[in-house]
């Protein structure tokens, strides 16, 4: 069974310039998450799609956004780059129904440097 | 504010020794309680805890909830060089899957 794959793997933008990520989860996983994991924050929760609809949004400002389409593929876009934005964005599957605990399983994520 | 908070940040010891993880959380309406692993690439999952008192193992690795005193403890005995990583601790709400991260504890294990 094929894992969550994630592209670009890295990719290197200037300020002001936007990016997109793409992720494809393991096959049946209805639930997508996206996190940013930065060396002095760790792992911060960006959203999570489930069935094609946001089900929860973190502290993020509005410059990041998501969406996911109806194979459970997601994508994750940030407009107007800051360099604060450097960052590994890591995606993650789960199997989770709507009220049943799923574990997470993370692609190799996409490292985004802006210059 | 939601938050897990691990200790310690980081620890050395040596080959067969045993070390204990620790992480404390305060999630609203938790549900659950995950430990990974991370080396220099993607978190691999170790443990999912739900319910307090019932200890899960595999292998060397272990790790208890307790849902009075808001904490986990993730054990590895025996320790082995390829147990070198960043743990991982996260807690999630009872809806959906947003989970809240520790920093992690840095292990290193020298032979």
């Amino acid at each position: 069974k094929a894992g969550v794959t994630q592209t670009p793997r890295y990719l290197i933008k200037t300020r002001g310039q936007q990016v997109t990520l793409s992720c494809s989860p393991i096959s049946g996983h209805r639930s997508v998450s996206w996190y940013q994991q930065t060396p002095g924050q760790g792992l911060q929760f960006l959203f999570e799609y489930f069935s094609e609809t946001q089900r929860n949004k973190g502290n993020f400002p509005g410059r990041f956004s998501g969406r996911q389409f109806s194979n459970s593929r997601s994508e994750m876009n940030v407009s107007t780059l800051e360099l604060g934005d450097s960052a590994l964005y890591l995606c993650a599957s789960s199997p989770t129904g709507q009220k049943v605990p799923g574990e997470l399983f993370f692609g190799e994520g996409s490292r985004l440097t802006v210059l | 504010e939601d938050k897990v908070v691990q200790s310690p940040l980081s620890l050395v010891v040596h080959e067969g020794d045993t070390v204990t993880l620790n992480c404390s959380y305060e999630v609203t309406n938790f549900r659950s309680l995950l430990w990974y692993k991370q080396e220099k690439k993607a978190p691999t999952f170790l443990f999912m805890l739900t319910s307090s008192g019932i200890e899960k193992k595999s292998g060397r690795l272990s790790s208890i909830l307790d849902k009075k005193e808001l904490f986990s403890i993730l054990n590895i005995t025996a320790t082995q060089t390829g147990d070198s990583a960043v743990y991982l601790c996260a807690g999630s709400h009872i809806t959906g899957n947003q989970f809240y991260f520790g920093t992690g504890t840095s292990l290193t294990v020298i032979p």
